[in-house]
């Protein structure tokens, strides 16, 4: 089968950076992907990583170790707008038409 | 364009009655996908569709139904609906290849079977 790990919760203070890591478990691997969710609102796709090391997209950085089944999303200069869910997703490349696996999301809330 | 849309937005069911969501998409996207989401769940796959006329179980079938007889839509039915099945639904859709890690979501059905 497929997990994925996550932190249920992250509390950080505005302007401050976060760290939401993902380990994950699965028999084949074809990317890790993070996804934004707003309270009341539907995801929307973050960042993709197929090969190790960062990817940056303004203040949101995702980094991506398959040798660990590691990867984590950083985001930089906390705003009180990214108090938000964030999930973690992998395709396990079992075969093409596989779909994502989401992790059960991580609730970041930003403090003033 | 429109993205992702989904009917109802909201809908409140008794046990055992039955309704369809509708998933519309204008993307032109090969797939398509039905997620339920519960607290502290995430998200959940239903059932998914790899093109027009073809459906796949996903994590947490039963109790569901889907159709995929236009490439832009895909159908959501529940034949005799239960408490248990109180969630909020989504529909996402993808582009196949490299977009596959790519999905995009429509608002969102919030059901509530009584």
């Amino acid at each position: 089968g497929q997990s994925l790990e996550q932190p249920s919760e992250v509390t950080a203070v505005e302007g401050a950076i976060v760290q939401i890591n993902c380990t994950y478990q699965t028999s084949g691997f074809y990317g890790l992907s993070w996804y934004q969710q707003h309270d009341g609102g539907a995801p929307t796709f973050l960042s993709y990583n197929g090969l190790d090391g960062l990817e940056e997209t303004g203040r949101f950085s995702s980094f991506l170790s398959r040798s660990d089944s590691y990867g984590y999303l950083l985001l930089q200069e906390l705003q009180m707008k990214d108090s938000a869910s964030y999930f973690c997703a992998v395709r396990p490349s079992l075969s093409g038409n596989t779909p994502l696996v989401f992790g059960k999301g991580t609730r970041l809330s930003v403090i003033a | 364009n429109a993205g992702v849309t989904q009917t109802p937005k909201f809908r409140v069911l008794k046990t055992g009655q039955s309704m369809t969501l509708l998933c519309a998409q204008d993307m032109n996207h090969e797939y398509m996908y039905w997620y339920r989401q519960d607290p502290g769940m995430g998200l959940r796959l239903i059932h998914y569709s790899v093109g027009e006329g073809t459906t796949a179980k996903g994590e947490v079938p039963d109790g569901y139904n889907v159709s995929r007889l236009k490439k832009q839509n895909f159908l959501l039915g529940l034949e005799s609906a239960a408490p248990s099945q109180t969630s909020v639904y989504f529909c996402a859709s993808s582009p196949p290849g490299g977009g596959l890690h790519t999905q995009y979501f429509g608002p969102g059905t919030r059901l509530t079977v009584l």
